[in-house]
């Protein structure tokens, strides 16, 4: 069974450009997650999607965005890049039960962007 | 304040000693995840816990939750180079997903 897949793996891009990253959860998750784990820090959230839906977000300014597919992809785009931005973008996908509670809970490999 | 709190921060031992990380939860956990990522890479799945008292092996690396499923700990027996990277403790509080601070283990040759 094929896992988290993110891509691209490695992301160049300059000041103020858009990057747009993509993750497709595994097979029969409805949940996708979006970390950022920026150079020696902890991981820190990002956004949630299911069904469709954003359900949560985390402390990120607006150009932080995002979506989810009918297939339950993702994308995450980030507008106006900064060089605070480059950072390993990590995905990981679930499913959530009717209870709310996430599981199954999977990470891809992550994206690697690098602002220049 | 943290939900998910790890100890050590760090850790540097001896290569073919033991070592255990232990990780601590305010609430109760539906379930608690370890990972390790070794730096600038993605995560490495290593364990899931789920049963207060569950215990489980995975080569030289075992995960224990205890029985009020509120700590967890991790236990490497005589750890090799490769155990080198960032242990990370991770769990479901029902809709969230938190991850604890991380401890970085060295080992030395």
């Amino acid at each position: 069974e094929a896992g988290v897949t993110q891509s691209p793996t490695h992301l160049i891009k300059t000041r103020g450009q858009q990057a747009t990253l993509r993750c497709s959860p595994i097979s029969g998750h409805t949940s996708v997650y979006w970390y950022q784990q920026a150079l020696g820090l902890g991981l820190q959230f990002l956004l949630w999607y299911d069904e469709g839906e954003e359900r949560n977000r985390g402390n990120f300014p607006p150009r932080f965005s995002g979506r989810q597919f009918p297939n339950y992809s993702s994308e995450l785009n980030v507008n106006a890049l900064e060089l605070e931005d480059s950072a390993l973008y990590l995905c990981a996908s679930s499913l959530t039960l009717g209870t709310g509670v996430a599981w199954g809970y999977t990470f891809g490999s992550g994206t690697r962007l690098t602002v220049v | 304040s943290q939900e998910l709190e790890q100890s050590p921060q760090s850790l540097i031992v001896q290569e073919g000693k033991n070592l255990t990380i232990n990780c601590t939860s305010s609430k109760t956990l539906y379930g608690l995840y370890w990972y390790k990522q070794k730096y600038g890479e993605g995560l490495i799945f290593l364990m899931m816990l789920q049963k207060g008292g569950e215990e489980k092996s995975h080569e030289k690396i075992t995960a224990k939750l205890d029985e009020k499923k509120q700590q967890s700990s991790l236990h490497i027996t005589a750890s090799q180079p490769s155990h080198a990277g960032i242990y990370l403790c991770g769990a479901n509080y029902g809709q969230n997903f938190v991850f604890g601070p991380g401890t970085r283990l060295s080992a030395l040759p």
